[in-house]
């Protein structure tokens, strides 16, 4: 049973370029979970996303991050325009659920994210 | 979500029983005590979670306090490979988010 899934692993971009990062969430789960890590930081929630539907997104900055999790396919976090201060590890979670206190999130190995 | 406390460093020696103490005195009655930790940058790991009785699984012991304003995150025997930062989360599941703190970076010596 895969964990859940998240490409590229590293992925280096430019200032102003676009940045793309996929989540597969495990098997069964239509929750969907974004959170940073800056460098010597903690981890921060970003979004919340259930098929097709944004449930949460008051971690995400207002400008040029945008996430969705499609009916079919992986959820993407795409960051547009990147600058220096994007350079971090983004990981993806997913549950079965949602809503519930008991519903666990699991992780994916996350994509390290180094803009030039 | 309660915010929760955590010493932000332990030691254990190997093979030793570790004892990782969290505070959340302002949990409320439908959070759940979630416990996750971080091998050095990959992925947070799933380690246990309950909400009133104590919890066991293959991996740790979880020890809720009666009051449930503080609990105990026990790893029996402590192997090199738990060296780690653990965090302590409350979590609702109202919101979607999990609110990670600081945790317990958790130094395993042999």
């Amino acid at each position: 049973n895969a964990g859940v899934m998240q490409n590229p692993r590293h992925l280096v971009r430019r200032r102003g370029q676009e940045a793309r990062l996929r989540c597969s969430p495990m098997k069964g789960h239509s929750h969907v979970y974004w959170y940073r890590q800056l460098p010597e930081e903690g981890l921060k929630f970003m979004v919340y996303l259930q098929k097709e539907n944004i449930i949460d997104e008051s971690g995400m900055p207002k400008e040029r991050f945008s996430a969705e999790f499609p009916k079919e396919g992986p959820s993407i976090l795409r960051i547009q325009q990147v600058v220096r201060g994007d350079s971090a590890a983004y990981f993806c979670a997913s549950s079965l659920r949602g809503g519930q206190g008991t519903d666990t999130q699991y992780f994916g190995p996350g994509t390290r994210l180094t803009v030039l | 979500d309660a915010k929760t406390t955590q010493p932000p460093s332990m030691d254990c020696a190997e093979g030793r029983a570790a004892n990782l103490p969290c505070n959340h005195s302002t949990i409320s009655g439908n959070e759940y005590v979630y416990w996750y930790r971080q091998i050095h940058s990959q992925g947070p790991q799933y380690i246990i979670h309950g909400l009133k009785n104590n919890e066991t699984n293959e991996m740790a012991s979880l020890i809720i306090t009666e009051d449930r304003k503080s609990s105990t995150l026990i790893l029996p025997h402590a192997t090199l490979r738990d060296t780690a930062v653990y965090y302590c989360i409350g979590h609702s599941g109202n919101t979607g988010k999990l609110i990670f703190g600081q945790g317990t970076t958790l130094q395993v010596k042999p």
